[in-house]
């Protein structure tokens, strides 16, 4: 059974620090590691991660794939209350686009 | 990307009633999926909603409870029937976009469901 981890399952943080969240996975068919925020109901793509060593950045979100020891971190710096979400990790494993999600990260950044 | 509309956005029901959920897309999609989030949980995968044909679900959910509808290229509706207060969750609706990357998923901003 195809299994994606992520840790730690939540974390508060002081606006302003640095944070790293963890994705492991154990999958039969890898093809792509995707991290997605979210703060209410709906999921929002943050980045895609299909070659190992090579870091996606957006602003201050940054992410990189091991596809060697079966892992990611997505990087938060400069955090600010409007990080504060769940940050969902997931893995594709076959051809039509099916997603494998981890249980998530819960993150809160406080004043 | 791509424009989701799901409705209704939440629903209180009672025990042994049945609920259908409408996904409207702003554009043509080849994939679309019914994803579920019960409280404090990730998501998971339901089932794939094709286009003209049966629906394609995964382990642990079946057609008659989960009935799923696709009529077209830009609309699915998921029926959740006989429900039970294990169904409450949010309901998502989710597609890959004309154009993008296999596994990059747009959803839809979810309908939540309280059953009593």
């Amino acid at each position: 059974e195809d299994k994606v981890v992520q840790s730690p399952l939540s974390l508060v943080v002081h606006e302003g620090d640095t944070v790293t969240l963890n994705c492991s996975y154990e999958v039969t068919n890898f093809r792509s590691l995707l991290w997605y925020k979210q703060e209410k109901k709906a999921p929002t793509f943050l980045f895609m991660l299909t070659s190992s060593g090579i870091e996606k950045k957006s602003g201050r979100l940054s992410s990189i794939l091991d596809k060697k020891e079966l892992f990611s971190i997505l990087n938060i710096t400069a955090t600010q209350t409007g990080d504060s979400a769940i940050y969902l990790c997931a893995v594709n494993t076959g051809t039509a686009s099916k997603l494998t999600f981890g249980t998530g990260t819960r993150l809160q950044v406080t004043l | 990307s791509a424009v989701i509309s799901q409705k209704p956005s939440r629903d209180i029901c009672q025990r042994g009633t049945s609920l259908t959920i409408q996904c409207q897309v702003d554009s043509q999609v080849t994939m679309m999926f019914w994803y579920r989030q019960q409280p404090g949980q990730s998501l998971t995968l339901i089932a794939t909603a094709n286009q003209g044909s049966e629906a394609t679900y995964e382990s642990g959910f079946v057609i008659d409870k989960f009935p799923i509808s696709r009529p077209n290229l830009t609309f699915s509706t998921l029926t959740v029937s006989n429900m039970s207060p294990e169904d409450s969750s949010i309901y998502l609706c989710s597609v890959v976009a004309p154009g993008g990357y296999t596994g990059e998923l747009f959803f839809g901003e979810g309908s939540r469901l309280t059953v009593l």
